[in-house]
């Protein structure tokens, strides 16, 4: 089925650094979603957008929806150890199925 | 945000026999619910959408006849692996989406890790 492209693949970081990921693609959506998973579990919601240009912040959180409606970016500020997980993105348009992204392992190290 | 709830949380079971799984949406009615599948360090890969009182729509590639999904109430959808074989093994993830007004929100339940041996 369809992915999303997003990158980076992983990433290794010094707890209190900012992280950043973005998820492209090549159609349009019109909702954006964020998710983290952590090992064993099931994803869960992190940030939704709905509106081209849209930027919402979730507490350390920030994502933004893309001008043209092909990509979405989520920044993380001041990580912490907790943050350890895999963010995945996810493109909806309209009512349909979900299309998600690839996938960022992201690592802290305290 | 939303309740989705998914049992059991993880099962083993011996060659050739079913196993159910289960996904609830505990404080919202959902008309629609995804099941997918996840292999190890990799992206969540739709398996079918399950809806409420039809029948579900598999994705290509997904034996309807192997999976059998039953979406028989506004709030659960459950998910049978018929024949099961080792190579069914995985973590299964079900979703409920909620609507409000034109924006959607899809919640996951915690997932199912199926063991076949």
């Amino acid at each position: 089925g369809q992915q999303l492209n997003q990158s980076p693949q992983s990433m290794f970081i010094q707890e209190g650094e900012d992280v950043s990921m973005n998820c492209t693609s090549s159609s349009i959506f019109n909702t954006w979603l964020w998710y983290k998973q952590d090992p064993g579990e099931g994803p869960v919601l992190l940030i939704a957008l709905y509106k081209a240009g849209e930027l919402t912040s979730n507490g350390r959180l920030t994502a933004q929806f893309g001008i043209t409606r092909k990509d979405s970016f989520l920044n993380i500020s001041a990580s912490i150890p907790s943050d350890v997980g895999i963010y995945f993105c996810a493109g909806q348009l309209g009512f349909q199925k979900l299309v998600f992204g690839t996938g960022t392992r992201l690592l802290v190290s305290p | 945000g939303a309740v989705v709830s998914q049992h059991p949380s993880w099962v083993i079971c011996k060659s050739g026999t079913s196993v159910k799984i289960e996904c609830r949406s505990l404080d919202f009615q959902a008309t629609t619910m995804f099941w997918y599948r996840q292999f190890p360090k990799q992206s969540l890969m739709l398996m079918a959408t399950s809806n409420e009182g039809s029948k579900a729509t598999y994705e290509q590639g997904v034996e309807k006849d192997k999976f059998l999904i039953n979406h028989a109430s506004l709030t659960l959808s459950t998910l049978t692996v018929t024949s099961a074989h080792p190579e069914d093994s995985s973590f299964y993830i079900c979703s409920a989406s909620r609507t409000g007004g034109t924006n959607t929100e899809a919640f996951f339940g915690q997932g199912t890790r199926l063991t076949v041996v």
